[in-house]
């Protein structure tokens, strides 16, 4: 099993749309979560931080479910600009490093 | 400030020969990471420095593939007697202290193709 797993996709939703995509991580002891947000041929970038109660930054909303050991994020209202992919990233400690282990990414195109 | 730069963009070599791919993180960034990304996955750990030394090198796929980090800021990936498989884009990132939450900042890559 890998240690974190991604739908690849890709999800193709109409603008306006509510989508949502999860991911699920083997290691238990892991420390901290968050999603990433990679354009064609670019670099992964920060989308939010996924804490233990929840967070949202406007249209996106992340949770995370500790027991069954999967984050989700959440995306209301798509706009265009939203098509992207979507990476799940997860830090468990080992030796007293945190690397964090990325997800293959989920793809989501939003078409008008 | 500035970000994450990696230098080449683009680094096209033949089957056995010796390259070096450069990073340079955002200043004062202790923490740095190494990654390789293949068309359709996600990045792959390869190496962490924390500072001058080498924290972490387990994703290192062989004794090909070395890094440094010398003065504690730029860092070098270096790859000896490339293979086709080699090819990917690696991709490095700093990060302030190597903190569990910390937010990491990514270059823009280095594209590599072994011919």
């Amino acid at each position: 099993r890998k240690e974190v797993e991604q739908d690849p996709g890709p999800f193709n939703v109409p603008e306006g749309a509510t989508v949502a995509f999860n991911c699920t991580y083997s290691n238990s002891a892991s420390q901290s979560f968050f999603w990433y947000r990679q354009d064609c041929r670019k670099e992964p970038k920060l989308l939010m931080s996924v804490y233990s109660s929840g967070n949202e930054d406007g249209r996106f909303t992340a949770q995370l479910n500790r027991a069954s050991q999967y984050i989700s994020l959440l995306i209301r209202d798509s706009k265009l600009s939203d098509s992207a992919t979507y990476l799940c990233v997860v830090n468990p400690a080992s030796g007293g490093s945190y690397i964090p282990t990325f997800g293959r990414g989920t793809s989501l195109i939003v078409h008008p | 400030g500035a970000g994450v730069s990696q230098t080449p963009s683009n680094k096209v070599t033949e089957k056995g020969k010796y390259v070096e791919l450069r990073c340079d993180p955002i200043s004062g960034h202790t923490a740095l990471y190494w990654y390789r990304q293949s068309l359709g996955q996600g990045p792959e750990f390869l190496i962490y420095f924390q500072g001058t030394g080498a924290a972490d090198d387990s994703g290192l796929p062989n004794d090909r593939f070395f890094a440094v980090r010398p003065e504690g800021s730029v860092s070098t990936l270096k790859i000896q007697r490339t293979e086709r498989g080699d090819s990917a884009v690696y991709l490095c990132a700093s990060s302030l202290t190597g903190g569990a939450g910390e937010t990491q900042y990514f270059g823009p890559g280095t594209r590599l193709l072994v011919l």
